[in-house]
């Protein structure tokens, strides 16, 4: 069974600041999901990726599969970032998804 | 097409009763999952339906819960004789199982057991 871990939990940050939200995960996988959820439950999925970088305006996602490792930056940070995060691996192509525990991220102005 | 459609969007009710929720995935995806979600938590999978086939079910739908995708369009979730451990945010996604992209989630049924 796969386990997905996401640090930090919580990240309160300043306007502008560089985000960096990190994943980790046990087992060897297909791809890895990046989502957003805002207060009333709805999930975006923001990236999908199998390898290397995606880029989204200010949101880079990265992902190392030999070290089983993803992260997700938010350059120039604003307010409107604030939401939770939340890594999620299927087992195999349109499986189903193990989901981290989700990072609340915080953007003061 | 507009998304993955979930109704209603919040629902409270009594302990006892029963509640039925409806998800419309998007229309070209085969693969329709059920997720919940409680506080501070992230979603939990129920079970997935591969067109109208249901094919795995978790041991957290206990058998007051039943899910059907009768012509494998939209899905509906029932729980019979809520309880207050019932009260989570429930969640729908739908993707086409082939490449596994265009993985989309509902906004969510919020359930609210009183």
């Amino acid at each position: 069974k796969n386990e997905v871990e996401q640090s930090p939990q919580n990240l309160t940050a300043q306007e502008g600041e560089f985000i960096t939200i990190n994943c980790s995960y046990s087992v060897g996988i297909s791809a890895l999901h990046w989502l957003q959820q805002h207060p009333g439950g709805g999930i975006v999925s923001l990236f999908m990726l199998s390898s290397g970088k995606k880029k989204h305006g200010r949101l880079i996602a990265t992902i190392n599969i030999q070290e089983k490792h993803s992260s997700l930056h938010i350059t120039a940070s604003h307010p409107r970032d604030s939401a939770v995060y939340i890594c999620a691996t299927p087992e195999t192509s349109g499986s189903r998804l193990t989901f981290g525990e989700g990072t609340q991220l915080t953007v003061n102005p | 097409d507009t998304g993955v459609s979930q109704n209603p969007r919040h629902k409270i009710t009594k302990r006892g009763q029963n509640v039925t929720f409806r998800c419309d995935p998007i229309s070209e995806h085969n693969r329709l999952y059920w997720y919940r979600q409680t506080l501070g938590q992230g979603p939990e999978f129920l079970t997935y339906f591969q067109n109208e086939a249901q094919l795995e079910k978790s041991r957290l739908l206990s058998d007051r819960f039943s899910a059907e995708r009768p012509k494998g369009s939209f899905s509906t979730l029932e729980i019979q004789r809520t309880e207050q451990g019932d009260s989570a945010m429930y969640l729908c996604a739908s993707v086409e199982s082939g490449t596994g992209y265009g993985y989309t989630f509902g906004s969510g049924t919020r359930l609210t057991v009183v």
